[in-house]
């Protein structure tokens, strides 16, 4: 079954510390995103990328950073720069043809100790 | 600059009942696709239904629709036959095609028995 797998599921950050949350998907998808989601403030970007090797910079993108090596792969690093970094991260991947709906993987909650 | 507003953070139906979920949006673009995305408790989001902006007919989803009314800039979602299983978070979501997705804060919705 095609689909987005972000793991893990759960994460746990000491202070101080860079971590790295997985985003793959094998839809064939050239566009992927990630997003981060706080109660109630619904989902805003972080990054988004719509060929290898090419990315940008989305609306809170201050204390994280991206790379995409390979077309189905996304993975976000949240840096020691990222203040307030506890939250639910969604990945998500859309064809790259505009309006096309995003496909998101199941997230991950990291949580900073 | 693009906007979306749910401006019901909360919202109750009793089960076989229909409820209606609001969505304002604001764009300068005359083309661009507005979405309704669920978020069960699970948290994997899911795509409900999608509307295309130049379409004058409402679209519809076996048993949630759409009452898009363009020139008010509203988009909201009717679910009939309220079942347990609808009970979720609902997001309201917007393109015009840059690659750039903006969401709204989302409704809760509770669904009694």
């Amino acid at each position: 079954d095609g689909g987005i797998t972000q793991s893990p599921k759960y994460l746990f950050r000491k202070e101080g510390q860079n971590v790295t949350l997985s985003c793959e998907q094998n839809l064939n998808h050239d566009a992927m995103y990630w997003y981060r989601q706080d109660p109630g403030q619904g989902l805003r970007l972080i990054y988004y990328s719509q060929i290898v090797n090419d990315f940008q910079k989305g609306d809170i993108a201050e204390g994280y950073s991206v790379s995409r090596e390979k077309k189905e792969s996304f993975p976000l690093t949240v840096t020691s720069a990222q203040k307030n970094p506890t939250a639910f991260y969604l990945c998500a991947s859309s064809i790259l043809i505009s309006y096309n709906e995003q496909f998101f993987g199941p997230g991950t909650r990291l949580t900073v100790l | 600059a693009q906007t979306v507003t749910q401006s019901q953070p909360e919202m109750s139906v009793q089960e076989a009942e229909t409820v209606t979920l609001s969505c304002t949006y604001d764009t300068s673009e005359s083309d661009y696709y507005l979405f309704w995305y669920k978020q069960p408790p699970s948290r994997q989001m899911i795509l409900v239904i999608r509307q295309e902006a130049y379409k004058q007919q409402n679209a519809t989803e076996n048993r949630f629709s759409v009452n898009f009314q363009k020139a008010a800039k509203s988009f909201s979602l009717k679910i009939s036959d309220s079942q347990l299983g609808d009970a979720a978070m609902y997001f309201c979501a917007s393109t015009t095609g840059t690659y750039k997705y903006i969401f709204g804060t989302g409704t809760r919705l509770k669904v009694l028995a």
